[in-house]
């Protein structure tokens, strides 16, 4: 059963800093990986969905990375923003089957100015 | 394009009442849709997957007599949560499948 572990929990940094949000899982077989950002309340905002095959995705000011082999992806937020602050949550999609994506619990992020 | 709707956005409801929630993809068709729940704090976690002109699969652990869903068309999928109660209150989101899934803005739902 594919497990997806995200580090840290939460995190609160001033304003400028430049952010890793870690993401691991524990079975490589997969077909695709997405970050995805959550307000409070509302629904799931994707950011970056890696194909399998790829190594990385860059969107703005973030930057996905994945390593299949070793299970796991980062995403890199450079000169973070206190409209940054939100859930991010790592989904992993097994291949050969449903697609149906596996959820991390998300990381808590608070950029304060 | 790709996008998922998702109506009510919240509702209160009386314990013992049942809601329905409804879920549609504006701009294509999507045969497949899921439903998750999600817990203050808590990743999504996969309740159902809604099947266009067939039955739904549940996950274990859900019961599907308590949460029924509707595939009626390419476009729309309804949960319906039967005699809610206080530990039903949640938030709902539905996602529909285009090669990957779209989400939903969520459905947040108070039972009292």
């Amino acid at each position: 059963k594919q497990e997806v572990t995200q580090i840290p929990a939460a995190l609160s940094v001033p304003e400028g800093e430049n952010l890793v949000l870690n993401c691991s899982f524990t079975d490589s077989a997969i077909y695709n990986l997405q970050w995805f950002r959550q307000d409070p309340g509302k629904g799931l905002t994707s950011l970056l969905l890696i194909q399998s095959s790829q190594r990385e995705q860059t969107s703005g000011r973030l930057n996905a990375s994945l390593d299949k082999s070793s299970g796991r992806s980062t995403l890199y937020i450079a000169a973070s923003q206190p409209g940054d602050s939100a859930t991010y949550l790592c989904a992993v999609q097994k291949s050969g089957g449903s697609y149906i994506p596996t959820f991390g619990r998300g990381t808590s992020l608070i950029v304060h100015p | 394009g790709a996008v998922v709707s998702q109506h009510p956005s919240w509702v209160i409801c009386k314990s013992g009442t049942s809601v329905k929630i409804e879920c549609r993809s504006l701009d294509f068709q999507a045969t497949t849709m899921f439903w998750y729940r999600q817990f203050p704090k808590q990743s999504l976690m996969l309740m159902a997957t809604s099947n266009e002109g067939s039955k739904a699969t549940y996950e274990q652990g859900v019961e599907k007599d308590k949460f029924l869903i509707n595939h009626a068309s390419l476009t729309l999928s309804t949960l319906t949560v039967t005699s809610a109660h206080p530990e039903d209150s949640s938030f709902y989101i539905c996602s529909a499948d285009r090669e990957t899934q779209y989400f939903g803005p969520g459905t947040r739902l108070l039972v009292l």
